[in-house]
Formats: structure tokens, sequence, C-alpha cells
């Protein structure tokens, strides 16, 4: 079974700090990494999307990377803002492409202004 | 353009009754997942519909069913609550089956007393 695993569970920074946030997965054989953003309470906003032959994503100040041979992605965001404060999800799908996502239980970043 | 929209947004339910939660998918997608968060956790799978059929199911007891409508939008059910059903209910929707991006609403909050 799929196991998917976040570390740290929380962390804060100071506003303006580059940071990583952890994500690794068990079995290898996957179609997909997804990262997402919940604020509380709230839904899932997509972030970023690897598919499995790719290496990384970048959008705005965020670039996801994927290493599906040891089972590990980074989520990196850069200059930090008090707005990107929320719980970080990444998921997996199966090899067979199908739309059942394995969750992590999150990072929950504070950005400290 | 409309997001995935669910509803109702909040609800409370006393243990053993039922409760049918809605979602409507982004204009053009055909394909309807939904996912129960418990507080704390990562979101967790629990039925994807795709034309109409059901492609997948997590592993949940047989209380829980749904169902996807001509238009695609879809209904979950779940009968006799238990304590434990106390979650946020997302629905997902994608374009096809299987090829990737999934996009959340804002999910039901469900109480259970």
């Amino acid at each position: 079974k799929q196991e998917v695993t976040q570390i740290p569970a929380a962390l804060s920074v100071p506003e303006g700090e580059n940071l990583v946030l952890n994500c690794s997965f068990t079995d290898s054989a996957i179609y997909n990494l997804q990262w997402f953003r919940q604020d509380p309470g709230k839904g899932l906003t997509s972030l970023l999307l690897i598919q499995s032959s790719q290496r990384e994503q970048t959008s705005g100040r965020l670039n996801a990377s994927l290493d599906k041979s040891s089972g590990r992605s980074t989520l990196y965001i850069a200059a930090s803002q008090p707005g990107d404060s929320a719980t970080y999800l990444c998921a997996v799908s199966k090899q067979t492409g199908a739309n059942n996502l394995f969750f992590g239980t999150g990072t929950r970043l504070t950005v400290i202004p | 353009d409309a997001g995935v929209t669910q509803s109702p947004t909040h609800l409370i339910k006393t243990r053993g009754q039922q409760v049918t939660l809605r979602c409507s998918p982004i204009s053009g997608h055909k394909s309807v997942s939904w996912y129960q968060q418990v507080l704390g956790q990562g979101p967790q799978f629990i039925f994807q519909y795709y034309e109409k059929e059901e492609r997948g199911r997590g592993n949940f007891p047989d209380r829980f069913s749904a169902r996807q409508f001509p238009n695609y939008s879809s209904e979950l059910n779940v009968n006799a609550l238990l304590l434990g059903d106390s979650a946020l209910y997302l629905c997902a929707s994608s374009l096809l089956w299987g090829t990737g991006e999934l996009f959340f609403g804002e999910g039901s909050r469900l109480t259970v007393l």
C-alpha cells in the first residue's frame, strides 16, 4: 500500500526566507505527483502537477522536484510571504493513472511578518 | 468559469441519520472523485465516477454510496451515520479519467453528534 510522508509537520519562518517542504512515498510506481495548498477549513488548491516522466515544475515562486526512483519530492518556496501561510499537501496517483490520490498529512507553514 | 461547487457547506446530523452531499464539477469535466478528510489528516479516497460509472472505490464501508448524473454532477450518500463520519468531504473533478490534475471544491463539513 502506498504511504506518503511529509516532513516537517509544521514550520515557522520569517518573511522573505526561502524554504523547502519534503514529501516521500513508499511505492515508486506512480503516475504523477501533485502539490496542493489548503487554508484552514477550506478545500484544496492545486499548485503544481509533476508527471512521472518529469523532474520538476515551476510556477512563480514555487518549484517542485520529483525523484521517482528514490520516492521523494520537494516543494521550494522562494521569498516567502505571510500569504503563503497554509497547509501544504502532496499526493501521488497510482501507476494506472486512476484519480485515486494518496495524500500525506501535510506541512503546516506559518510565515511570520 | 465556475470551479467545483459543493453543497451544503456545513451540516449537522445525529448518529443513525442519513446524509446526501452534492457536487458539480467544472464545466466540461467528466470525472468526479470524493474524498474524506478527518481533522489533522490528509484526504482519503472514497469513490471515483467517470461517465456515470464507478471507476474506483476506496476502503470505506457499504454505508457510503455515490452516483453520477448525466450532467456529470454527483451525489455522495452516507447511511447510518457514526460519530467517526464527522469530517470534511471533498469533491474533485478532472477532465478525463486518469489523466492527472484534480481540482477540488471547498468541501462539505459534516458534524455527527
